[in-house]
């Protein structure tokens, strides 16, 4: 089945402690990006990946890293969690840019910083 | 980078009606993007009208594009009880070779009453 899966679907850190969320996409899309929903602000992109090694920042990539060594893998790093980063992520993959193409979005993860 | 707002923010109706939801974005667009998404699951990618369309069909849905007014409609007709979900448009946009992301409103919640 094709998809995009993301773990952990919850989780619950504390300040500060690192931690990474995995996504991965069995589709063989090239595009690969990060959203995180807020009540009251939609979702907004935080990292895009355009290809393996090629990643670039959305609308609001501070205090999140990524990473793309394989085409399948996107995973999202929170070096140092604040509880302003408590929010719902999404990861989505397409054949092709986000603004040009359908977009296969993950299930989420919700995430408190304590 | 454009921004979609949906109107109106909520809206209730009784199954088997007809359910209209509008949106309204600023700057020229590559392509327009409704998405679906049940209370805090993944989003659900439903139809994209690109902005050489008028309006497409895809079941039950109906979408129309107006350039000239920078604004789009999704009609769903005969709604039912599972099509209670918050429904977003997306726009996207291409600046030769930009990786324009695709920019989400805020969401209409649509409650369909048995």
């Amino acid at each position: 089945e094709a998809q995009v899966t993301q773990n952990p679907r919850y989780l619950i850190t504390v300040t500060g402690k690192k931690l990474t969320v995995t996504c991965s996409q069995n589709m063989n899309h090239e595009y690969m990006s990060w959203y995180r929903q807020d009540p009251g602000l939609g979702l907004r992109q935080i990292y895009y990946s355009m290809n393996v090694e090629v990643t670039d920042k959305g609308d609001v990539p501070e205090g999140y890293k990524v990473s793309r060594k394989e085409k399948r893998n996107f995973p999202l790093i929170l070096e140092s969690p604040s509880p302003n980063q408590t929010s719902l992520y999404f990861c989505a993959s397409s054949t092709g840019l986000a603004g040009v193409e359908t977009q296969y979005f993950g299930p989420g993860t919700r995430l408190l910083v304590l | 980078s454009q921004q979609g707002e949906e109107d109106p923010q909520a809206l209730s109706i009784q199954e088997g009606e007809n359910a209209t939801m509008n949106c309204s974005y600023k700057t020229s667009i590559n392509n327009l993007q409704w998405y679906r998404q049940n209370s805090g699951r993944g989003l659900v990618h439903l139809i994209l009208i690109r902005s050489n369309e008028r309006e497409k069909h895809s079941g039950r849905l109906r979408v129309t594009l107006d350039t000239s007014k920078k604004s789009s409609s999704l009609l769903i007709t005969a709604s039912r009880a599972a099509d209670t979900a918050s429904y977003f448009c997306a726009t996207g946009g291409y600046s030769g070779g930009g990786a324009d992301g695709l920019t989400f409103g805020k969401g209409t919640h649509l409650i369909i009453q048995p």
